[in-house]
C-alpha cells in the first residue's frame, strides 16, 4: 500500500517558469521533509516541516504542509537549469513506527 | 566532517550470490537507515539501525539483512540474489532519528545483478 503520493512523476520546463510538486497521504504525517537528489548522489534534505499550516521559504522554493498535516507542495519560482534534479517529499506517520515513507519522486528538468 | 561513506559503489554479481554493503556513518551518528531505490518502486525503507539494534524493519523478505557495529558503521547483506535486487542501495545517517530528525545519505551503492 503507497501511503503518500506524489506528483507530477516528471516536469520539464523552461528557465524562468514557475512549478508546484506534490505530495498526498489518507494518513495523517507526524512530519514531512522534502529532498533532493542529483543523478549519482544520495539525497540532500531541504526542508522539514512538522506544524499544520507551515510555510517555509528557501530562496526561490516556498513549501508548504497543509492544515490537516496530509499533504504538502513545493513550490519554485524562476526555474533554474541548476534546479534540475529528483525531489522527494519523505513522511512519518503514526502508525508506521518512526519509519521514513518516501514518495515516488518528481524528476524535473529546466531547460535554459 | 566527512559524510557518509558508502562501500563499494559499484557491484556486479549474479542471480544466487550474496553481497554485502558497508556503511560508514558521519561521527557521532548513532542511527544507521538503508533504503533501496529502484526507478519502479522509488525509495523504499529497508531497516534502521541504533546502537547495534536493529530499531525498525520495512517490508523487504529475509534475505535481506543487516547488522550494526560497536562504532556505529553498518552492513547490510542480501543473500540469494535476484535479478529484482538491481537497485542503488542508500545508507543515511542520523544523530537519533526519532521523530523529524535530519538524515544524511550516502552516495549508495549500484548493485547490478546478472
Amino acid at each position: 500500500t503507497q501511503l503518500l503520493e506524489q506528483s507530477p512523476q516528471f516536469l520539464s520546463i523552461q528557465e524562468g517558469e514557475n512549478l508546484t510538486v506534490y505530495c498526498n497521504s489518507s494518513s495523517v504525517f507526524s512530519s514531512l521533509q522534502w529532498y533532493r537528489q542529483e543523478p549519482g548522489e544520495g539525497p540532500v534534505l531541504l526542508v522539514t516541516v512538522v506544524t499544520g499550516g507551515e510555510v517555509k521559504k528557501l530562496k526561490r522554493l516556498t513549501f508548504q504542509f497543509g492544515d490537516a498535516r496530509k499533504d504538502s507542495s513545493l513550490h519554485i519560482t524562476a526555474a533554474q537549469p541548476g534546479d534540475t534534479g529528483l525531489y522527494l517529499c519523505a513522511g512519518r506517520f503514526y502508525n508506521q513506527g518512526g519509519k521514513l515513507i518516501f514518495g515516488q519522486g518528481t524528476e524535473l528538468s529546466v531547460k535554459p | 566532517k566527512a559524510g557518509v561513506t558508502q562501500t563499494p559503489r559499484y557491484l556486479i554479481k549474479t542471480r544466487g550470490q550474496q553481497v554485502t554493503l558497508s556503511c560508514s556513518p558521519i561521527s557521532g551518528h548513532r542511527s544507521v537507515s538503508w533504503y533501496q531505490q529502484t526507478p519502479g518502486q522509488g525509495l523504499q525503507f529497508l531497516f534502521e539501525y541504533f546502537s547495534e539494534t536493529q530499531r525498525n524493519k520495512g517490508n523487504f523478505p529475509g534475505r535481506f539483512s543487516g547488522r550494526q557495529f560497536s562504532n556505529s558503521r553498518s552492513e547490510m547483506n542480501v543473500s540469494t540474489l535476484e535479478l529484482g535486487d538491481s537497485a542503488l542501495y542508500l545508507c543515511a545517517s542520523s544523530l537519533a532519528a526519532r521523530g523529524p530528525d535530519t538524515q544524511y545519505f550516502g552516495p549508495g551503492t549500484r548493485l547490478t545483478v546478472l
